[in-house]
């Protein structure tokens, strides 16, 4: 079965520019998480979608960050316009709705020069 | 705000030494996760402890709840190179945040042959 795909793995631009990143889940589980993970800190939630609705988006900066997660399946998480802060791993995690157990995909890398 | 606490930050030990990471918290968690995250990957579950005292086995890795489920404790007994990794805990609390995970900024273990 496979596994979390996010794309692009690693991705460098300059501040001010846009970027986004994919995330295909794993088939079957409709709850799906954005995280980001900082240089030497663990993964912080930006956004918890059930199917189509982003439940819990309190973490997400929404005045430069964006996310959607059309049909359910695939997700995709924008920052326009990067700022140098915002260099860190994205991670795209899945699980089964409630308690289940989190599948985490190996994360986009963004370096904002 | 719920924090976690992880002690030590690094550890470089050689190969077959035993060692113990700590994870402390001021609250109490529903459950706590223990995670292994290799450089460019996402993290792994290991483990998970939900019951105050609980104790699990994992091949040589020993996991522990505390009590009062407000730390918890992974010891690794004759480390080997390939457990080198980023060890994650993660703290979860079954409420308004169904399944949010908050977890500890790590610690950085190195086994040396």
């Amino acid at each position: 079965e496979a596994g979390v795909v996010q794309s692009p793995r690693y991705k460098i631009i300059e501040k001010k520019q846009p970027v986004a990143f994919w995330c295909n889940p794993i088939s079957g589980h409709n709850t799906l998480y954005w995280y980001r993970q900082n240089l030497g800190q663990g993964p912080e939630l930006l956004i918890r979608y059930e199917n189509e609705e982003a439940v819990d988006d309190s973490q997400l900066p929404k005045d430069r960050f964006s996310a959607e997660r059309l049909k359910g399946v695939d997700s995709t998480l924008k920052i326009q316009p990067a700022e140098l802060g915002d260099s860190a791993v994205y991670l795209c995690a899945s699980s089964y709705p409630g308690f289940g157990e989190q599948y985490f995909g190996p994360g986009t890398r963004l370096t904002v020069t | 705000t719920q924090l976690l606490e992880q002690s030590p930050q690094f550890l470089s030990i050689q190969e077959g030494e035993n060692l113990t990471v700590y994870c402390n918290s001021s609250s109490v968690f529903s459950s706590l996760q223990w995670y292994r995250q290799e450089p460019g990957e996402g993290p792994v579950l290991l483990v998970t402890v939900v019951t105050g005292g609980e104790v699990k086995k994992l091949k040589r890795l020993t996991f522990q709840f505390g009590d009062a489920r407000k730390d918890s404790s992974l010891h690794i007994t004759a480390a080997q190179p390939g457990d080198t990794g980023l060890y994650l805990c993660a703290g979860v609390n079954y409420g308004g945040s169904q399944g949010n995970l908050i977890f500890g900024k790590g610690t950085k273990l190195s086994v040396k042959p």
